[in-house]
């Protein structure tokens, strides 16, 4: 199983909806991203766990919050989020961390904020 | 210094021909190149990769080209396919950095 696997594949929201964006790898990988990518851009790192730790958060807004319940699943809680939070939610894996490690992209969460 | 530079940011050809695809970069910490191919709704996946001590790799029908005094690499695309119609990211990283995603390049090839 070289996949991994995102859902809701699509949500809408509202401004005060708290939802969640689950994540799931089963190749054994140590390392765990969120990313965000809006239309025509290049996916932006948000949070990377590491054997299940938190080890980057890039500056995200604290209505993004992300959490690693095992070494397979990977969930970022959704809060009181703005439409221009509205993008292609994208998790990803490495065997290890690293920056040389091959990264596995899921098909990614298109989340619109209403 | 952490910014990698894309060229074009959108390219079509016909099937058989040979797109290029080039970036440039400033960091020289930076030791791994990969390039990532994303279809409409669907998340990167990793092409291809190369580290500076080489200055070509060859993955099937996919090359990439890297010049270490210039900065720069680039990726081809030989006999071009309307399969490889995609969206192309270079990007950079060093060991224990934060991969640096290049612009993108919408390749369209014509049938």
């Amino acid at each position: 199983d070289t996949e991994v696997t995102q859902t809701p594949k699509h949500l809408v929201m509202g401004m005060t909806n708290k939802k969640s964006l689950k994540c799931e790898q089963h190749m054994g990988h140590r390392a765990m991203y969120w990313y965000k990518q809006k239309a025509k851009k290049p996916p932006e790192l948000m949070f990377v766990y590491s054997y299940e730790k938190l080890s980057i958060n890039e500056s995200v807004p604290s209505r993004f919050s992300p959490e690693c319940p095992n070494s397979s699943l990977l969930n970022l809680h959704l809060h009181a989020l703005q439409p221009e939070d509205s993008a292609l939610y994208l998790c990803a894996s490495s065997q290890l961390p690293g920056g040389t490690e091959k990264l596995f992209f899921g098909s990614g969460t298109q989340l619109s904020v209403l | 210094q952490q910014q990698v530079k894309q060229s074009p940011q959108s390219l079509i050809v016909q099937k058989g021909g040979i797109p290029i695809i080039n970036c440039a970069y400033e960091n020289t910490a930076f030791d791994y190149f990969p390039w990532y191919q994303q279809f409409p709704g669907k998340g990167p996946a990793l092409l291809i990769a190369i580290r500076p001590d080489v200055s070509e790799k060859k993955e099937g029908r996919f090359t990439i080209s890297f010049n270490k005094s210039a900065k720069q690499f680039s990726l081809h695309i030989m006999d071009s396919q309307p399969g490889d119609s995609a969206t192309y990211f270079c990007a950079a990283n060093r060991s224990y950095g934060k991969l640096t995603f290049g612009q993108g390049t919408i390749l369209t090839v014509h049938p």
